[in-house]
């Protein structure tokens, strides 16, 4: 059984940074790309950021894009989002989701699996 | 970043047939790239409902179906019943000048009267 498990999250303040993390089990974690997809309260999907099996492909919402560094640990089964410079805007429900393939570029690429889910707060 | 448009909600009765749809444009659904949809109960994660435009997972009742045209895609969900009110989102990937991109729409909550 495929089992995604997200910790790291919290109530940070604008400007810190947050670490999430996410442990894979119940499938061969280095054979699958793996994303970051997080829901405002009360709002909809946004993806985040993804990288590829070997980390050789790594893409970034620009929302996100030079505060956030995305990094798996193959031998740990792992994946993990560093957060910086938060915004109060980053506030969100992140996902940690597996994707279909490998890699991060493709015509059908999608998410099969998703774990619960982490809570980051910022605010002051 | 919702670059697909979803209306914000539809509603049934029960037995009915309700229908999504998902408008996008010549960077994502126009360009070729599938579409896939995903059902969010209230307070859980999001599921995986259709992929590759019309394909089913197992366990999927076949009461779901998906079809894609154009710029465009819609999901059906045919004789609908009260385990369906939920949250739905369609999911595409979009050929974006600045790397990979993954987008998904707006979302429509569905109301079974």
């Amino acid at each position: 059984e495929v089992q995604l498990v997200e910790s790291g999250g919290g109530l940070v303040q604008p400007g810190r940074s947050l670490r999430l993390s996410c442990a894979a089990s119940g499938f061969t974690f280095d054979d699958y790309a793996m994303h970051w997809v997080r829901q405002a309260p009360g709002k909809g999907l946004e993806w985040v950021s993804g990288i590829s099996w070997n980390s050789g492909s790594i893409g970034y919402a620009d929302s996100v894009k030079g505060r956030f560094t995305i990094s798996r640990d193959n031998a740990k089964n792992s994946l993990y989002l560093q957060m910086n410079s938060l915004r109060a805007e980053d506030t969100a429900l992140y996902y940690c989701a597996k994707g279909d393939s490998s890699v991060l570029e493709g015509v059908g690429n999608y998410f099969d699996y998703w774990g619960q889910g982490t809570l980051v707060t910022v605010s002051s | 970043q919702s670059v697909l448009t979803q209306p914000p909600s539809v509603s049934g009765a029960p037995g009915q047939r309700v229908t999504i749809s998902c408008t996008g444009s010549s960077s994502n659904i126009g360009a070729g790239y599938d579409v896939h949809w995903y059902q969010q109960l209230p307070g859980t994660a999001p599921k995986l409902l259709i992929y590759g435009n019309s394909n089913r997972p197992s366990g999927v009742p076949d009461r779901f179906s998906g079809s894609k045209s154009g710029t465009s895609a819609s999901l059906a969900i045919t004789g609908l019943q009260a385990e369906d009110e939920a949250d739905y989102y369609c999911q595409s990937y979009d050929s974006s000048l600045s790397g990979p991109l993954y987008v998904f729409g707006t979302g429509t909550k569905v109301t079974v009267l």
